[in-house]
């Protein structure tokens, strides 16, 4: 069962256009949320998080939105470049367990 | 830095072998993962360990094994490969130390390939 939904699978953007990937949860016991980034050829690795206890944060090109009442969130990439170009996959996690349950990913493209 | 190392960038493996997936970690990460990845199915969690010699299932573990004899290694056994296996594999570390909670450091991973 699949308990973070993410869209679209695939993205091709213009370079200087913002990038919009989305996911939706279904427990609402979920209570950290990251954005992983994958280079090919490379594991993943940690980009963003948000805690629900919060709308959005920013970091550089980078925001997380977050909607506690729809159960969904999004990742926004201002002013994306073609070294953005990448894997984007969003998570989530329960309290302590340690465990991240993966969305499924989104391969975007950056065109120059 | 923390560095997960893993044994192999790619493999071929023939059906019904027995296949071993090492992984490493030099950060002292009392947490690892093995995942697969295939498109469209994002990372599946196989099996996680918290401490040495402890393991727990994950989503998918039907077809795999796990061996972690001590903290810094986590291995992952095919105990008879078969073409549904043919996937990336990633392994990852974590601590409860580590100041943005939940943060998982992957390895590049290994691309198995079962004939």
């Amino acid at each position: 069962q699949q308990q973070v939904k993410q869209s679209p699978q695939s993205l091709i953007v213009q370079k200087g256009g913002i990038s919009i990937i989305n996911c939706a949860y279904e427990n609402t016991a979920f209570d950290y949320f990251p954005w992983y980034q994958q280079f090919p050829g490379k594991g993943p690795a940690l980009l963003i998080a948000i805690r629900p206890d919060v709308s959005e944060k920013k970091e550089g090109r980078f925001t997380i939105s977050f909607n506690k009442s729809a159960k969904q969130f999004s990742l926004h990439i201002m002013d994306s470049q073609p070294g953005d170009s990448a894997t984007y996959f969003c998570a989530a996690s329960v309290g302590s367990a340690r465990q991240l349950t993966f969305g499924s990913g989104t391969q975007l493209t950056v065109l120059p | 830095d923390v560095k997960v190392t893993q044994s192999s960038r790619y493999l071929v493996k023939r059906t019904g072998e027995k296949v071993f997936l090492e992984c490493v970690q030099d950060m002292d990460h009392e947490n690892m993962f093995w995942y697969r990845q295939d498109p469209g199915l994002g990372l599946r969690l196989i099996y996680f360990s918290y401490d040495v010699k402890m393991k727990e299932k994950g989503d998918i573990p039907e077809g795999y094994s796990v061996s972690r004899e001590k903290k810094e290694r986590f291995s992952l056994i095919l105990e008879s490969a078969s073409t549904n296996q043919t996937s990336m594999y990633l392994c990852a570390s974590s601590t409860l130390k580590d100041r943005v909670r939940d943060t998982q450091y992957f390895g590049p991973g290994t691309r198995l390939t079962v004939l």
